[in-house]
């Protein structure tokens, strides 16, 4: 039974360099979306694909943030120039396609430290 | 922006105890989620409520969707310490095809043994 699952579990960076992170969603899920978790919050919508269409994205999303999901399958984020600002837990979720479509299951997220 | 109001933002409670929170919106949802987060990982699907009124149980979890279609709750009966963590609502917004989740703030649970 494989759920979602991302990859670095966490990542330590200097400010300024750049980092990407993976997302693999549940095989047969056509929906990925990308979420950032602050400490004492609950997540935040950063972005959503639908198979490898990348439909919305979050004004969180600056423009040094870029998400691919070039084959409708991984997904990656990749942010540049880090910033303090952007030390947080990101999460992946996938959802399946029909009826079900708003219940997303979350991956164990990457938690992400910029010194 | 839109957001959940979770209440209460923090129990603590012995063991044995049940447990009730709840979920309140402004607006309405035609789905609730609750979901349980431990430290360090991501959030996991516990109950998915899909119709006003609907009542639904997974093991010791009872979840409601409120009449109204504003609000939701969730009781934890006979606690016990695996049952720690963050309890986190959650309702679908739609935006340009994109089922954005919408989270509340949580609730923390303690219990002490």
């Amino acid at each position: 039974d494989t759920g979602v699952s991302q990859d670095p579990r966490h990542k330590i960076t200097k400010r300024g360099q750049n980092v990407t992170f993976r997302c693999d969603p549940i095989s047969e899920h056509n929906r990925l979306y990308w979420y950032r978790q602050t400490l004492g919050q609950g997540p935040e919508f950063l972005t959503y694909f639908q198979n490898e269409a990348q439909l919305e994205k979050s004004r969180l999303l600056s423009d040094r943030f870029s998400a691919e999901r070039p084959k409708g399958s991984f997904s990656t984020l990749e942010i540049q120039r880090t910033e303090q600002g952007d030390s947080a837990m990101y999460l992946c979720a996938s959802s399946p396609p029909g009826l079900a479509e708003e219940t997303q299951y979350f991956g164990p997220g990457t938690r992400l430290l910029v010194l | 922006g839109q957001q959940l109001n979770q209440s209460p933002q923090s129990m603590f409670i012995q063991e044995g105890e049940d447990v009730s929170m709840n979920c309140t919106s402004s607006s309405i949802f035609n789905t609730w989620l609750w979901y349980k987060q431990d430290p360090g990982e991501g959030p996991v699907l516990l109950i998915a409520l899909y119709k006003a009124g609907e009542l639904t149980s997974n093991g010791r979890l009872t979840a409601q969707f409120g009449i109204t279609r504003k609000d939701s709750f969730l009781n934890i009966s006979a606690s016990i310490p695996s049952d720690v963590g963050i309890y986190f609502c959650a309702g679908p917004r739609i935006i340009q095809g994109a089922q954005k989740l919408v989270f509340g703030q949580g609730t923390r649970l303690t219990i002490n043994p």
